[in-house]
């Protein structure tokens, strides 16, 4: 069973601090990508990467950073965590093809920053 | 304007009802096509995909795409309890090797029994 797994389901953070979202897949895909899910806004792409040590900015990169020292691993970082930041963070993978449209989600995390 | 524009419903209907979902985007350079659904407390999962204009059939689900119009439609027949979810949108040009979709807002579905 292919499985994307996110290192938490809920995070309560307090404004400032620095938070790490891990994503971990097992299909050997290429392509991984950070999304936040807001009410009325659906998701939008926060970053994302289509090989090892490769990262492109999505629509929203501001106060955020990504890391991607392994194939099956893509980590978010918030350096500063705000308010703002309030949301639902979904990691999705995809095959690096260009006619492949599927990408597999995780179950997301629910981050709440005080 | 956002590229691809989605409404949020919610939309409440009985079982057995046919329900259209849709949405319109902006940009005449999507050639892809999707429509994922998310169930709550969990991650979307690709639905159905159309290459193009036309017509594509999977069991109750049917996806429309009518470009000159700039508006795709997923209809689902005879509609299910299990069917309520949230049911999103998504596009990505042609040319595009890295995956990368645009994704409407999403509509929330509720199918009573």
């Amino acid at each position: 069973d292919v499985k994307v797994t996110q290192s938490s389901r809920y995070l309560v953070k307090r404004t400032g601090e620095k938070v790490f979202l891990e994503c971990v897949q097992d299909m050997d895909h290429e392509n991984m990508f950070w999304y936040r899910q807001d009410p009325g806004l659906g998701l939008r792409l926060i970053y994302f990467s289509y090989d090892v040590k490769m990262k492109e900015k999505g629509d929203i990169p501001e106060g955020y950073s990504v890391s991607r020292e392994k194939k099956e691993r893509f980590s978010l970082i918030l350096e500063s965590a705000s308010t703002n930041q309030t949301s639902m963070y979904l990691c999705a993978n995809s095959r690096g093809h260009r006619s492949y449209n599927e990408q597999f989600f995780g179950p997301g995390t629910r981050l709440t920053v005080l | 304007q956002k590229e691809v524009e989605q409404d949020p419903g919610p939309l409440s209907v009985p079982e057995g009802a046919i329900v259209s979902l849709n949405c319109t985007y902006s940009n005449s350079a999507f050639q892809y096509f999707m429509w994922y659904r998310q169930y709550s407390r969990k991650g979307p999962e690709l639905l159905m995909y159309t290459y193009s204009s036309g017509n594509k059939e999977d069991g109750r689900f049917t996806a429309q795409v009518d470009k000159s119009s700039k508006y795709i439609s997923l209809f689902i027949r005879d509609s299910q309890p299990s069917d309520s979810a949230t049911y999103l949108c998504a596009m990505r040009h042609g040319s595009s090797n890295t995956g990368k979709l645009i994704f409407g807002q999403g509509t929330t579905l509720q199918v009573k029994p």
